[in-house]
């Protein structure tokens, strides 16, 4: 099993670029969710998502879309990315939202 | 919405000293509290987790104690060793909710 997958790595944006986070399991996890990681600040959930066809946003959800066609993969996407997106990016999945496991993050920089 | 304080924001201590990282809550429908460690460079990883049922639970050097009336837990790392180096995260959740809220993180240095 690959676990959780992200991809890219890193990446670097200009103001106003849209982009997308690919995230994917290959656990058969319902549940999937999305974190930013700021210092000092966290983990702050963005969006989750318990199920395919089902999202929900958590505390700091502005600027960012999610769709869930498929148990897989729960893309991230930034409309028009602002320099307060510079952020490390996680994605986690489980069966439930209990014993979460995470990719292995993306690093995003907005200039 | 769920609230997570979480105190020190940074700790250091000796190598074989036990530390102590406090967390509080808001929401007394909170249920799970779980707790991750996350190195340098590297994904958060579940290292202990505690339910709203039980006061206390053990795993080797590691323990977490629940006080629900008081809304606040605590992770004690025992006999410390260099390699507990690494940021601590507490978590709350009410699990019909399906959020999980973090507390901000506590950077532990443990000094050979």
């Amino acid at each position: 099993n690959a676990g959780v997958t992200q991809t890219p790595k890193f990446q670097v944006l200009k103001t106003g670029q849209s982009m997308t986070l690919q995230c994917a399991q290959d656990m058969n996890h319902e549940y999937m969710s999305w974190y930013r990681q700021d210092p000092g600040m966290g983990l702050r959930l963005i969006h989750y998502s318990v199920g395919a066809g089902i999202t929900d946003q958590g505390e700091v959800p502005n600027g960012y879309n999610v769709s869930r066609s498929t148990t897989e993969d729960f893309p991230l996407r930034l409309l028009s990315a602002a320099p307060s997106q510079t952020s490390v990016y996680f994605c986690a999945s489980s069966n439930s939202p209990l014993e979460q496991y995470f990719g292995p993050g993306t690093r995003l920089t907005v200039t | 919405g769920e609230n997570v304080e979480q105190h020190p924001s940074t700790l250091s201590v000796q190598e074989g000293d036990s530390a102590v990282i406090k967390c509080t809550y808001s929401d007394s429908a909170s249920n799970y509290f779980p707790w991750y460690k996350q190195e340098l460079g590297k994904r958060p990883q579940l290292i202990i987790d505690i339910r709203s049922n039980v006061g206390e639970k053990k795993d080797q050097r590691i323990a977490v104690t629940l006080n629900k009336t008081a809304k606040h837990f605590s992770l004690h790392i025992t006999e410390t060793q260099p390699e507990d180096s690494a940021v601590y995260f507490c978590a709350a959740i009410e699990t019909s909710y399906d959020k999980v809220i973090f507390g901000p993180g506590t950077s532990l240095s443990v000094i050979p």
